[in-house]
């Protein structure tokens, strides 16, 4: 089993629509999360981290669920901009890990 | 908002050659460095973690002898290609973290990413 499992899509979406992306870790151990997204030939960007207590940053949420092992990402009201892949990281003991990616593509 | 830069941004070399890629935290000292390959279409792929002073820890399957690493201080990591060859041709990035209060990494910050193509 991978250390972190992500959907790899693709997730064609309208504009406008919600839509969510889930992704499981296998270390219970795992301290730290993050969602990243990398546009094509870019280098990741940090979108934000994720708390246990879950938050919010305008349109996207961030959820954690450690009794189930898989944190979340929502956006809501999709724009054209938010096209890119959407990478799940877990850092365990300083070791970062990085999920695969989820793409999303946001159709006019 | 912590940067971290990449040098050269693109490279195009001979097969044989060896490339010198550098990576600096501009605006912070970074404690750990890492670098990372991705080929098309793929996910990130850790190669090494290096620590300011210490020897670098490889990924399994990550020739150390092929990409040596440098940490020579905390603001400038340097991964060197040895004997490039085209299969080796991908895109680098390396990033930079800083170590929080209790011993964990805090957020990684990626540099730009360099392009290198072996022909």
């Amino acid at each position: 089993r991978k250390e972190v499992e992500q959907d790899p899509g693709p997730f064609n979406v309208p504009e406008g629509a919600t839509v969510a992306f889930n992704c499981t870790y296998s270390n219970s151990a795992s301290q730290s999360f993050f969602w990243y997204r990398q546009d094509c030939r870019k280098e990741p960007k940090l979108l934000m981290s994720v708390y246990s207590s879950g938050n919010e940053d305008g349109r996207f949420t961030a959820q954690l669920n450690r009794a189930s092992q898989y944190i979340s990402l929502l956006i809501r009201d999709s724009k054209l901009s938010d096209s890119a892949t959407y990478l799940c990281v877990v850092n365990v003991n300083n070791d970062m890990r990085f999920g695969a990616g989820t793409r999303l593509t946001v159709k006019p | 908002g912590a940067v971290v830069s990449q040098h050269p941004s693109w490279v195009i070399c001979k097969s044989g050659t060896s490339v010198k890629i550098e990576c600096r935290s501009l605006d912070f000292q970074a404690t750990t460095m890492f670098w990372y390959r991705q080929f098309p279409k793929q996910s990130l792929m850790l190669m090494a973690t290096s620590n300011e002073g210490s020897k670098a820890t490889y990924e399994q399957g990550v020739e150390k002898d092929k990409f040596l690493i440098n940490h020579a201080s905390l603001t400038l990591s340097t991964l060197t290609v040895t004997s490039a060859h085209p299969e080796d041709s991908s895109f680098y990035i390396c990033s930079a973290s800083v170590v929080v209060a209790g011993g964990r990494a805090d957020t990684q910050y990626f540099g730009p990413g360099t392009r290198l193509t072996v022909l």
